[in-house]
């Protein structure tokens, strides 16, 4: 069974671009999250997907960022436009409905504004 | 809202010795559940073991236990017979109980190193 896999492995791009990161869940899992680890500090929650809707997306940081998953499978986190303060590692995780809810990572897209 | 505290941002230790990890969280939650992660280098985060707030048994996989002090909100982790592919990133993470699914909110994260 393949993991929850992520696109780009790494991005770099000027300050006042655009960025659209991907994310891949593992199939049948009804829940995606975002994460965010900015340099040396914890990774943050961003939101949180059941299938198409969004059900938290209290950790977003401001309009700059645009979420979606459609038809429930993938999701892609637009930034637009990247500031020098979205720099960090953007994770993707999944998971089923059960009572442990074990979120499986993605390996991460590394964004880098300059 | 839950916080999680990692006060050891660098840990090291020999091969097949022992060693813990410390996470402190603060909740006013009671039905809550415990994560920690591992992230090796270059690689994905995985899970490594997870408690649930209200059974007062420690939980344990294989070499991986932990110290659950639910009053004192502690939740260590100790590692024996420490072994190379144990380097790696580990993270303390919280989630609220009461549902099946939910955000983690996580620690800052401890470097562990495990020198041959």
């Amino acid at each position: 069974e393949a993991g929850v896999t992520q696109f780009p492995s790494h991005s770099v791009i000027e300050k006042g671009q655009t960025v659209t990161l991907r994310c891949d869940p593992i199939s049948g899992h009804d829940n995606l999250y975002w994460y965010r680890r900015v340099m040396g500090k914890e990774i943050k929650f961003l939101l949180h997907f059941v299938k198409e809707s969004k059900q938290d997306e209290s950790g977003m940081p401001n309009n700059r960022f645009l979420a979606e998953r459609t038809g429930g499978t993938y999701s892609t986190l637009k930034v637009q436009p990247a500031e020098l303060e979205d720099s960090g590692v953007y994770f993707c995780a999944s998971s089923q409905v059960n009572s442990y809810n074990e979120q499986f990572f993605g390996p991460g897209t590394r964004l880098t504004v300059l | 809202a839950q916080t999680v505290t990692q006060s050891q941002p660098e840990m090291s230790v020999q091969e097949a010795e022992t060693v813990t990890l410390s996470c402190t969280y603060d909740t006013s939650e009671s039905n809550y559940y415990l994560f920690w992660y591992k992230q090796p280098p270059s690689r994905q985060m995985i899970l490594v073991i997870r408690q649930e707030a209200y059974k007062q048994q420690n939980a344990t996989e294989n070499r991986f236990s932990v110290n659950f002090q639910k009053a004192a909100k502690s939740f260590s982790l100790k590692i024996s017979d420490s072994q190379l592919g144990d380097t790696a990133m580990y993270f303390c993470a919280f989630r609220e109980g009461g549902t099946s699914y939910g955000k983690l909110t996580f620690g800052q994260g401890t470097i562990l190193t495990v020198h041959p």
